[in-house]
């Protein structure tokens, strides 16, 4: 089955640490880039930071670079996410993604289209004292 | 960043009905934009990318249109199962951004 399982959430205090793990399964984990999108409770999705298939490029959104490292271990399938300093306003489910993407020819011009379509179910952070 | 500005954040509609929504970027995305629908208590799926381009097992009800900084989701016959949490993104450059969201809930 084709299918992305996050694990590592939890409850911690404001300035720790937590790692999530993003396990990939059912589909070759290597050929995709892969990000981390965040839910905080009753709002809506703010992606985290992206990390392409060869690792060769990694991006973050400004509310969490230089606190959060992206990586990934393609031999084990698998995708972390390294969160330190943490704050209050990381609380949220974390959500696994995959991208894909794909050419469309429009006007005789070809243009690369990216898109997310494997989501995992999510793991909670919750970072509160 | 690209800012993208969702309208309505809430709707109310009957099953069966038309349904429009709206994504607006501030500066020019071409066709770099997807949707995707969130259930109630579930993550995230993708409806739409490129614009327009549905992706594969979304029911042909679910449209998409636009480019440049305006862009639409249409549900041309509104099903229970349609209920849910929609949002645009942007792919056209990094920061990645989402929409705030539009909300469709049974009249």
């Amino acid at each position: 089955e084709v299918q992305l399982v996050e694990s590592g959430g939890g409850l911690v205090r404001p300035g720790e640490s937590l790692r999530l793990s993003c396990a990939a399964s059912g589909f070759t984990f290597s050929s995709y880039a892969m990000n981390w999108v965040r839910q905080s409770p009753g709002k809506g999705l703010e992606w985290v930071a992206s990390i392409t298939a060869t690792s060769s490029h990694i991006y973050y959104a400004d509310s969490v670079r230089g606190r959060f490292t992206i990586s990934r271990a393609n031999a084990e399938s698998s995708l972390d996410l390294q969160m330190s300093s943490l704050r209050v306003e990381d609380t949220a489910v974390y959500y696994c993604v995959r991208r894909d993407s794909k050419v469309i020819m429009s006007s005789d011009k070809a243009s690369h289209h990216w898109y997310f379509d494997l989501w995992g179910r999510g793991t909670l952070v919750t970072v509160s004292s | 960043d690209i800012q993208l500005t969702q309208s309505p954040s809430f709707l109310s509609a009957s099953v069966g009905d038309r349904v429009t929504i709206t994504c607006r970027a501030s500066q020019g995305i071409s066709t770099y934009l997807a949707w995707y629908q969130q259930r109630p208590g579930k993550a995230p799926q993708l409806l739409i990318f490129a614009a327009s381009t549905l992706q594969g097992g979304v029911p042909s009800r679910f449209s998409g249109s636009g480019s440049g900084t305006e862009f639409t989701l249409t549900i041309s016959s509104l099903q229970p199962e349609d209920f849910a949490v929609y949002y645009c993104q942007q792919v056209d450059s990094y920061p990645l951004t989402f929409g705030g969201g539009t909300k469709v809930e049974i009249k």
